[in-house]
Protein backbone atom coordinates (compact mmCIF):
# COMPACT_ATOMS: atom_id res chain seq x y z
CA UNK A 1 0.00 0.00 0.00
CA UNK A 2 1.22 2.87 -1.12
CA UNK A 3 1.33 5.82 1.90
CA UNK A 4 1.16 9.62 1.19
CA UNK A 5 3.45 12.33 3.40
CA UNK A 6 2.69 15.84 3.77
CA UNK A 7 4.70 18.25 4.84
CA UNK A 8 4.69 20.56 7.19
CA UNK A 9 2.05 19.77 9.30
CA UNK A 10 1.27 23.15 9.81
CA UNK A 11 2.35 26.45 7.35
CA UNK A 12 1.96 29.76 9.21
CA UNK A 13 1.77 32.50 6.69
CA UNK A 14 0.64 35.99 6.12
CA UNK A 15 -2.01 36.99 3.39
CA UNK A 16 0.21 37.92 0.11
CA UNK A 17 2.84 35.14 0.87
CA UNK A 18 3.61 32.27 -1.01
CA UNK A 19 2.70 28.90 0.78
CA UNK A 20 4.81 25.57 -0.67
CA UNK A 21 2.77 22.42 0.29
CA UNK A 22 4.47 19.41 -0.33
CA UNK A 23 2.97 15.99 -0.69
CA UNK A 24 5.55 12.62 -0.91
CA UNK A 25 4.57 9.20 -2.07
CA UNK A 26 6.14 5.93 -0.39
CA UNK A 27 6.94 4.75 -4.49
CA UNK A 28 6.71 6.32 -7.75
CA UNK A 29 3.24 7.00 -8.79
CA UNK A 30 1.30 8.24 -11.57
CA UNK A 31 0.68 12.11 -11.76
CA UNK A 32 -2.64 11.19 -13.38
CA UNK A 33 -3.16 9.81 -10.33
CA UNK A 34 -2.76 12.91 -7.76
CA UNK A 35 -5.08 14.97 -6.99
CA UNK A 36 -5.70 17.76 -3.70
CA UNK A 37 -8.52 19.36 -1.82
CA UNK A 38 -8.71 22.17 0.22
CA UNK A 39 -11.24 22.22 3.36
CA UNK A 40 -12.32 24.73 5.56
CA UNK A 41 -13.81 24.55 9.31
CA UNK A 42 -17.32 22.51 9.00
CA UNK A 43 -17.52 21.61 5.34
CA UNK A 44 -16.75 19.36 3.04
CA UNK A 45 -13.43 19.32 0.81
CA UNK A 46 -13.46 20.85 -2.69
CA UNK A 47 -11.37 19.70 -5.42
CA UNK A 48 -8.76 21.96 -6.19
CA UNK A 49 -5.93 20.08 -8.77
CA UNK A 50 -6.19 16.84 -10.63
CA UNK A 51 -3.86 14.97 -12.15
CA UNK A 52 -1.41 16.75 -10.23
CA UNK A 53 -1.37 20.02 -11.75
CA UNK A 54 -4.56 20.58 -13.50
CA UNK A 55 -6.73 23.32 -11.86
CA UNK A 56 -10.57 21.86 -11.23
CA UNK A 57 -13.28 24.64 -12.32
CA UNK A 58 -13.28 27.99 -10.85
CA UNK A 59 -9.99 27.32 -9.16
CA UNK A 60 -8.22 30.37 -9.30
CA UNK A 61 -5.17 30.60 -10.98
CA UNK A 62 -3.25 31.70 -7.78
CA UNK A 63 -2.93 27.67 -6.83
CA UNK A 64 -0.63 25.13 -8.81
CA UNK A 65 0.52 21.94 -8.73
CA UNK A 66 3.30 20.09 -9.68
CA UNK A 67 5.48 16.90 -9.71
CA UNK A 68 5.98 13.71 -10.40
CA UNK A 69 7.41 10.56 -9.02
CA UNK A 70 7.10 10.68 -5.51
CA UNK A 71 7.55 14.33 -4.97
CA UNK A 72 4.42 16.61 -5.16
CA UNK A 73 3.95 20.14 -4.90
CA UNK A 74 0.33 22.41 -4.56
CA UNK A 75 1.70 26.06 -4.52
CA UNK A 76 -0.43 28.96 -4.12
CA UNK A 77 1.51 31.92 -5.19
CA UNK A 78 -0.24 34.98 -2.82
CA UNK A 79 -2.65 33.76 -0.31
CA UNK A 80 -5.94 35.51 0.36
CA UNK A 81 -7.64 35.58 3.62
CA UNK A 82 -10.32 32.61 2.50
CA UNK A 83 -6.84 30.39 1.39
CA UNK A 84 -6.00 29.53 4.91
CA UNK A 85 -7.16 26.01 5.68
CA UNK A 86 -6.54 22.41 5.48
CA UNK A 87 -5.41 20.90 2.53
CA UNK A 88 -5.16 17.22 1.66
CA UNK A 89 -3.12 15.13 -1.52
CA UNK A 90 -5.01 11.87 -2.31
CA UNK A 91 -4.24 9.05 -4.33
CA UNK A 92 -5.62 6.56 -6.74
CA UNK A 93 -3.67 3.40 -5.92
CA UNK A 94 -3.95 -0.06 -7.68
CA UNK A 95 -7.12 -2.33 -7.30
CA UNK A 96 -9.39 0.95 -7.27
CA UNK A 97 -8.13 1.80 -4.07
CA UNK A 98 -8.04 5.37 -2.74
CA UNK A 99 -5.53 6.99 -0.13
CA UNK A 100 -5.31 10.63 1.69
CA UNK A 101 -2.54 12.59 2.94
CA UNK A 102 -2.68 13.32 6.45
CA UNK A 103 -3.17 17.14 6.01
CA UNK A 104 -1.43 20.74 5.72
CA UNK A 105 -2.70 23.17 7.98
CA UNK A 106 -2.21 26.53 6.49
CA UNK A 107 -2.90 29.30 9.28
CA UNK A 108 -2.36 32.77 9.68
CA UNK A 109 0.37 33.55 11.20
CA UNK B 1 -23.75 20.17 -12.69
CA UNK B 2 -23.74 16.96 -10.10
CA UNK B 3 -25.08 18.18 -6.55
CA UNK B 4 -25.43 15.29 -3.66
CA UNK B 5 -27.59 15.89 -0.42
CA UNK B 6 -26.75 13.39 1.96
CA UNK B 7 -29.07 12.33 5.22
CA UNK B 8 -29.07 14.02 8.92
CA UNK B 9 -27.13 13.97 11.37
CA UNK B 10 -27.11 10.36 13.65
CA UNK B 11 -26.86 9.30 16.97
CA UNK B 12 -26.42 5.75 17.46
CA UNK B 13 -25.69 3.26 20.52
CA UNK B 14 -22.50 1.05 19.98
CA UNK B 15 -22.58 -2.26 18.91
CA UNK B 16 -25.54 -0.70 16.39
CA UNK B 17 -25.62 -0.35 12.85
CA UNK B 18 -26.34 2.85 10.90
CA UNK B 19 -27.33 3.34 7.39
CA UNK B 20 -26.08 7.20 5.57
CA UNK B 21 -28.00 8.02 2.36
CA UNK B 22 -26.74 10.61 -0.41
CA UNK B 23 -29.30 11.66 -3.12
CA UNK B 24 -27.45 12.75 -6.36
CA UNK B 25 -29.21 15.32 -8.78
CA UNK B 26 -27.85 17.09 -12.18
CA UNK B 27 -26.14 14.18 -13.62
CA UNK B 28 -26.07 11.01 -15.02
CA UNK B 29 -26.39 9.17 -11.49
CA UNK B 30 -25.98 5.47 -13.13
CA UNK B 31 -22.92 6.10 -14.95
CA UNK B 32 -21.09 8.04 -12.27
CA UNK B 33 -19.09 5.92 -9.96
CA UNK B 34 -19.76 6.84 -5.95
CA UNK B 35 -17.21 6.88 -2.93
CA UNK B 36 -17.68 7.21 0.72
CA UNK B 37 -14.57 8.79 2.73
CA UNK B 38 -15.38 9.58 6.58
CA UNK B 39 -14.02 11.95 9.21
CA UNK B 40 -13.22 11.48 12.67
CA UNK B 41 -13.42 14.55 15.22
CA UNK B 42 -10.33 16.62 14.41
CA UNK B 43 -8.99 14.02 11.78
CA UNK B 44 -8.25 13.42 8.59
CA UNK B 45 -9.64 11.73 5.82
CA UNK B 46 -10.27 8.07 5.27
CA UNK B 47 -11.37 6.86 2.28
CA UNK B 48 -14.09 3.87 2.91
CA UNK B 49 -15.15 2.46 0.06
CA UNK B 50 -17.66 2.80 -3.46
CA UNK B 51 -19.78 1.86 -5.64
CA UNK B 52 -20.59 2.03 -9.60
CA UNK B 53 -24.45 2.20 -9.77
CA UNK B 54 -24.54 0.38 -13.24
CA UNK B 55 -23.67 -2.80 -12.28
CA UNK B 56 -23.92 -2.57 -8.27
CA UNK B 57 -19.96 -3.57 -8.51
CA UNK B 58 -18.44 -2.36 -5.15
CA UNK B 59 -15.05 -2.14 -3.39
CA UNK B 60 -13.84 -1.35 0.17
CA UNK B 61 -10.77 0.13 1.90
CA UNK B 62 -9.61 -3.24 4.05
CA UNK B 63 -10.34 -1.91 7.04
CA UNK B 64 -14.02 -1.58 6.56
CA UNK B 65 -14.50 -4.67 4.87
CA UNK B 66 -17.16 -7.42 6.45
CA UNK B 67 -18.37 -4.22 8.86
CA UNK B 68 -19.29 -1.26 6.10
CA UNK B 69 -22.01 -2.32 2.38
CA UNK B 70 -22.26 0.53 0.19
CA UNK B 71 -25.48 -0.14 -2.12
CA UNK B 72 -27.45 2.27 -5.07
CA UNK B 73 -30.91 2.66 -6.13
CA UNK B 74 -30.80 4.08 -9.27
CA UNK B 75 -34.44 5.00 -9.42
CA UNK B 76 -33.56 7.25 -6.87
CA UNK B 77 -30.51 7.99 -7.53
CA UNK B 78 -29.40 7.59 -4.12
CA UNK B 79 -26.20 5.56 -2.52
CA UNK B 80 -26.32 4.27 0.83
CA UNK B 81 -23.44 3.66 3.40
CA UNK B 82 -24.47 1.09 5.92
CA UNK B 83 -21.71 0.72 8.77
CA UNK B 84 -22.88 -2.28 11.48
CA UNK B 85 -20.88 -3.13 15.10
CA UNK B 86 -20.52 0.75 15.75
CA UNK B 87 -17.82 2.03 18.19
CA UNK B 88 -16.94 4.93 19.81
CA UNK B 89 -14.11 5.88 16.80
CA UNK B 90 -16.87 5.59 14.32
CA UNK B 91 -18.25 8.74 15.65
CA UNK B 92 -17.22 10.68 12.21
CA UNK B 93 -18.53 12.92 9.77
CA UNK B 94 -19.41 10.93 6.82
CA UNK B 95 -18.93 11.91 3.23
CA UNK B 96 -20.42 10.61 -0.27
CA UNK B 97 -18.80 11.83 -3.39
CA UNK B 98 -18.86 11.53 -6.91
CA UNK B 99 -15.87 9.62 -8.70
CA UNK B 100 -14.46 11.67 -11.59
CA UNK B 101 -14.86 9.76 -15.00
CA UNK B 102 -11.35 9.31 -14.91
CA UNK B 103 -11.82 6.92 -11.59
CA UNK B 104 -9.01 9.20 -9.87
CA UNK B 105 -10.66 11.97 -8.04
CA UNK B 106 -14.00 12.98 -6.18
CA UNK B 107 -15.43 15.93 -7.25
CA UNK B 108 -18.18 17.13 -6.39
CA UNK B 109 -18.96 16.12 -2.73
CA UNK B 110 -21.96 15.75 -0.37
CA UNK B 111 -22.24 18.24 2.74
CA UNK B 112 -21.41 15.40 5.07
CA UNK B 113 -23.37 13.09 8.21
CA UNK B 114 -22.30 13.48 11.40
CA UNK B 115 -22.71 9.83 13.05
CA UNK B 116 -22.56 9.95 16.85
CA UNK B 117 -21.71 6.65 18.19
CA UNK B 118 -22.26 6.56 21.82
CA UNK B 119 -23.84 4.96 24.90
Amino acid sequence: EIVLTQSPGTLSLSPGERAILSCRASQSVSSSYLAWYQQKPGQAPRLLIYGASSRATDIPDRFSGSGSGTDFTLTISRLEPEDFAVYYCQLYGSSLMYTFGQGTKLEIK
Amino acid sequence: QVQLVQSGAEVKKPGSSVKVSCKASGGTFSSDAMTWVRQAPGQGLEWMGGIFPLIGATNYAQQFQGRVTITADTSTSTVYMDLNSLVSEDTAVYYCARVADSGYWFDPWGQGTLVTVSS
